[in-house]
């Protein structure tokens, strides 16, 4: 299995400020994710992390809105600007490995104010 | 019609009883499926994957699958306190991500 840490684990937030959060996988995989979980609800794709090339976006989420970096095989980064309180949420970060498993980080819990 | 369906619950089963939680979902070429526990205030934690029709067992996890009927089960027999949680059912994407069904709450009573 992959072990994931995402940086920050929580953030209070201003409206009209943008957030970026990291993460780091302890071992190189083929795919990472971001995926979003509104309080009550189940997980949400918000894009594939792709290595050296664009984010591929899910319908609803758009680049402007949530850069995502992936610079090597093990970081990668999802930023949300320009940040309202609708943003409030957990943002997840998962890794896929042998057989398509995913394994996913601790989570960040954003609260806009 | 959503991709991947489950009961929300809560369902309730008393200490040492089996847990039978249920999925379908609608995409007939889905090759790939998953069980995730979540604690409440944690991340989704994997429980079991299955890839074949039939039955996969894991200790007290058993995973069913019926690609025929689209339709995945997760069973645990003798059922502790300590398994109460959200369990949500997971299939893989032709993208290769996951597509999440609402989860179903599971309560045991001690």
């Amino acid at each position: 299995s992959a072990v994931i840490s995402q940086k920050p684990s929580r953030d209070i937030c201003q409206r009209g400020t943008s957030l970026t959060i990291q993460c780091q996988v302890d071992s190189q995989v083929t795919m990472m994710f971001w995926y979003r979980q509104q309080p009550g609800q189940s997980l949400t794709l918000i894009a594939t992390a792709n290595q050296g090339s664009e984010a591929t976006y899910e319908s609803g989420f758009v680049i402007d809105k949530f850069p995502i970096s992936r610079p090597n095989l093990t970081f990668s980064t999802l930023t949300v600007s320009n940040m309202s309180p609708e943003d409030s949420s957990i943002y997840l970060c998962s890794a896929g490995t042998v057989q398509e498993t995913q394994y996913f980080g601790p989570g960040t819990r954003l609260l806009v104010l | 019609q959503k991709e991947v369906e489950q009961n929300s619950g809560p369902l309730s089963v008393p200490e040492g009883a089996i847990a039978s939680l249920n999925c379908t979902y609608s995409d007939r070429v889905s090759q790939s499926f998953f069980w995730y526990r979540q604690y409440s205030g944690k991340s989704p934690e994997l429980i079991m994957s299955i890839y074949s029709n039939g039955d996969k067992e894991d200790g007290r996890f058993t995973a069913q699958l019926n690609k025929a009927s689209q339709y995945v089960s997760l069973l645990i027999r003798d059922s502790q306190p300590s398994d109460s949680a959200t369990y949500l059912c997971a299939v893989l994407t032709g993208r290769r991500a996951l597509t999440f069904g609402s989860g179903t709450r599971l309560q045991v009573q001690p």
